[in-house]
């Protein structure tokens, strides 16, 4: 059974472009989280899904981050514009609605910007 | 708010050795417990859980104990491997509530053969 997939797995960008990451949770879940890594900051949650909804996104930086949920199978991060700051490693995981805490990992996708 | 503060590392043992990695949670409420290994390269993936007071977690030959007194759930195993090499994360969420995981900054971990 395929895990929790997402594309880029690197991506290199120059200031001011706009970065999309893409992620495919494990088919039946029903949550969706995005998090960023960083070596100061450690964790940090961005946002999460249940049922495609936007629970909460009161992690999200700035204006300049947005997340969408299109459909259970599908889920985009976009920065736009993206600054030097936003290098990080993004991930995103799925979990069943109510199995508490117990979540499934991407393996990332590390973003340098410029 | 919650949060979660874990050892600092880096910690670096040699083969067969003790592990011990402190992790203790300030919490408003009575949250489950998680420990979570990410190794180089990977996502993170769930290594053990606790959902209530005095609960132990166990898995791959790790443990860790919900302690309530003393608001910790530290991670031990008796004998590590080269294989153990890797970051560990301690981290809270809660039932019935915003489901959302809260991680402590992880602490690295490193076996010499």
């Amino acid at each position: 059974d395929a895990g929790v997939i997402q594309s880029p797995r690197h991506e290199v960008t120059e200031m001011g472009q706009e970065v999309t990451l893409r992620c495919k949770p494990i088919s039946g879940h029903n949550s969706l989280f995005w998090y960023r890594q960083t070596m100061m900051r450690g964790l940090e949650l961005l946002i999460y899904f249940n049922n495609n909804v936007p629970i909460d996104d009161s992690g999200m930086p700035e204006d300049r981050f947005s997340a969408k949920m299109p459909n259970a199978s599908f889920s985009t991060l976009k920065i736009q514009p993206s600054e030097p700051r936003d290098s990080a490693v993004y991930f995103c995981a799925s979990g069943v609605r109510g199995s508490v805490g117990e979540l499934f990992f991407g393996e990332g996708s590390r973003l340098t910007v410029l | 708010g919650d949060s979660v503060t874990q050892m600092e590392g880096p910690v670096t043992l040699s083969e067969e050795a003790f592990l011990t990695i402190n992790c203790t949670y300030t919490a408003t409420g009575y949250p489950s417990l998680f420990w979570y290994v990410q190794y180089p390269g990977e996502g993170l993936q769930l290594l053990l859980k606790a959902t209530k007071a005095d609960d132990k977690g166990s898995n791959k030959g790790f443990e860790a104990t919900y302690r309530k007194e003393t608001t910790s759930f530290h991670l031990e195993k008796g004998s590590v491997q080269v294989s153990d090499s890797a970051v560990y994360f301690c981290a809270l969420s809660y039932e019935g509530g915003s489901e959302k995981l809260v991680f402590g900054k992880g602490t690295k971990l490193t076996v010499n053969p």
